[in-house]
């Protein structure tokens, strides 16, 4: 399985708040490596979304924000959309596997 | 604007290497800031990052510890691209395989290839 976890899925109807967790250990997150947030459209490469735990790529909606806390982070998006619709990956470091690049299980975000 | 173009076969035999190519434009694989990394993608196994090749002065490599006995990552300055070898494949190798440049984060990722290990 992954070094970071996160839910399998969420939902929401149109213009709800959703947020993704990501879940990680004092090797990677909490020993202070950054996290970043990736969406995915089907067929596509992942696209970044966020990084730096909460800094926004030029383009991307302020209806996505990114935070983190101890060995967490959560990507929220507000005022949910139909294009929302993909999978959400986030993405750190880890001190334990000699500094290899780590990522999430990803999340199946559905607008309802 | 950053671009990367990535090449190489979509099937290969088990036991074979698994070798692709990922040109770069609007960025050199010498740039001193930055990383250029390959990362695959199964369904069994999600996205994994696989390694990385940057100049610092001289270069240097960091490969994941999965792969790390089987992986070769090379710049090609003259060509202004990096490349994948990764040796001794199996079916559990059959995923598609994106290059990406980083800077901590990865910004600019290659279109995927679709790599499938079969006989």
């Amino acid at each position: 399985q992954s070094v970071l976890t996160q839910p399998p899925s969420v939902s929401g109807a149109p213009g709800q708040r959703v947020t993704i967790s990501c879940t990680g250990s004092s090797t990677n997150i909490g020993a202070g490596y950054d996290v970043h947030w990736y969406q995915q459209l089907p067929g596509t490469a992942p696209k970044l979304l966020i990084y730096g735990n909460s800094n926004r790529p030029s383009g991307v909606p302020d209806r996505f924000s990114g935070s983190k806390s101890g060995t967490s982070a959560s990507l929220a998006i507000t005022g949910l959309q139909a294009e929302d619709e993909a999978d959400y990956y986030c993405q750190s470091y880890d001190s334990s596997l000699s500094g290899s690049g780590v990522f999430g299980g990803g999340t199946k975000l559905t607008v309802l | 604007q950053v671009q990367l173009q990535q090449s190489g076969p979509g099937l290969v035999k088990p036991s074979q290497t698994l070798s692709l190519t990922c040109a770069i434009s609007g960025d050199s694989v010498s740039s001193n800031n930055v990383a250029w990394n390959w990362i695959r993608q199964s369904p069994s196994r999600g996205l994994e990052w696989l390694g990385r090749t940057c100049y610092r002065s001289k270069w240097y490599n960091d490969y994941a510890v999965s792969v790390k006995s089987r992986i070769t990552i090379n710049p090609d300055t003259s060509k202004n691209q990096f490349s994948l070898q990764l040796n001794s494949v199996t079916p559990e190798d059959t995923a598609v395989y994106y290059c990406a440049r980083s800077r901590g984060h990865l910004d600019y990722w290659g279109q995927g290839t679709l790599v499938t290990v079969s006989s």
